[in-house]
């Protein structure tokens, strides 16, 4: 199946900093999506981006379908921000939706 | 708008007790539907998926089943659960003519077996 790896598994910033997250995927997608899930385990879907940028606030998020990787960038972060980041991606033809081990972030005051 | 429930949000079963979980969806019809589980500290696992009434596609093989007895009502069961069943269980429903098929999910089921 279809293999999904992010990068790095843990990140500790300083409130104000900026950070990158990296998910990189090993077969052709036709869904990639972004979530956050807050310390009580709620996942909050944070963008739908199988190609190109898009941006929600402090957040954006990029897509190279052809190389087969998604970045998403999080600016001036908060302790809100804490959590973990997970990638999930759709490969072509399925309806199966496989997860990242995700990005566990903490943002200190 | 559309929402997601689901029930129990916390339990604790003793190993060898059957076990359900309910998840509904409110607001749309045919849903697709799904559920994870989350074992502490790590990534979910896809264990199920429903396209329609009836239709259950089972990712892996373990101790549970699922089962869809209406278009908006997906239900997690075992009849005798296990101390590796253990974990955090997220229902999530998407549907988009499209094609993007946009996963939301409720709050979750949080399982202890002892």
């Amino acid at each position: 199946g279809i293999q999904v790896e992010q990068s790095p598994p843990d990140l500790i910033l300083q409130e104000g900093a900026n950070s990158t997250l990296r998910c990189n995927f090993s077969d052709s997608v036709n869904n990639l999506q972004w979530f956050h899930q807050n310390p009580w385990g709620q996942l909050i879907n944070l963008f739908y981006i199988p190609s190109g940028t898009k941006q929600n606030g402090r957040l954006s998020a990029t897509t190279v379908a052809t190389e087969r990787y998604s970045l998403l960038y999080i600016s001036s972060s908060q302790t809100t921000d804490s959590g973990v980041y997970f990638c999930a991606v759709e490969r072509t033809g399925g309806f199966k939706t496989i997860f990242g081990a995700g990005t566990r972030l903490f943002v200190k005051a | 708008s559309q929402t997601i429930h689901q029930w129990p949000a916390t339990l604790v079963q003793p190993v060898g007790s059957p076990l359900s979980l309910e998840c509904t969806v409110e607001g749309t019809s045919n849903p697709n539907l799904y559920w994870y589980r989350q074992a502490a500290g790590r990534g979910l696992q896809l264990l199920f998926y429903s396209v329609g009434i009836g239709q259950i596609s089972s990712e892996v093989p373990q101790n549970l089943s699922a089962s869809r007895p209406q278009d908006r009502q997906f239900i997690l069961s075992s009849k005798k659960l296990l101390l590796s069943d253990s974990g955090f269980y997220l229902c999530a429903w998407s549907q988009d003519p499209s094609g993007a098929n946009v996963l939301t999910f409720g709050a979750g089921s949080r399982l202890t077996v002892l």
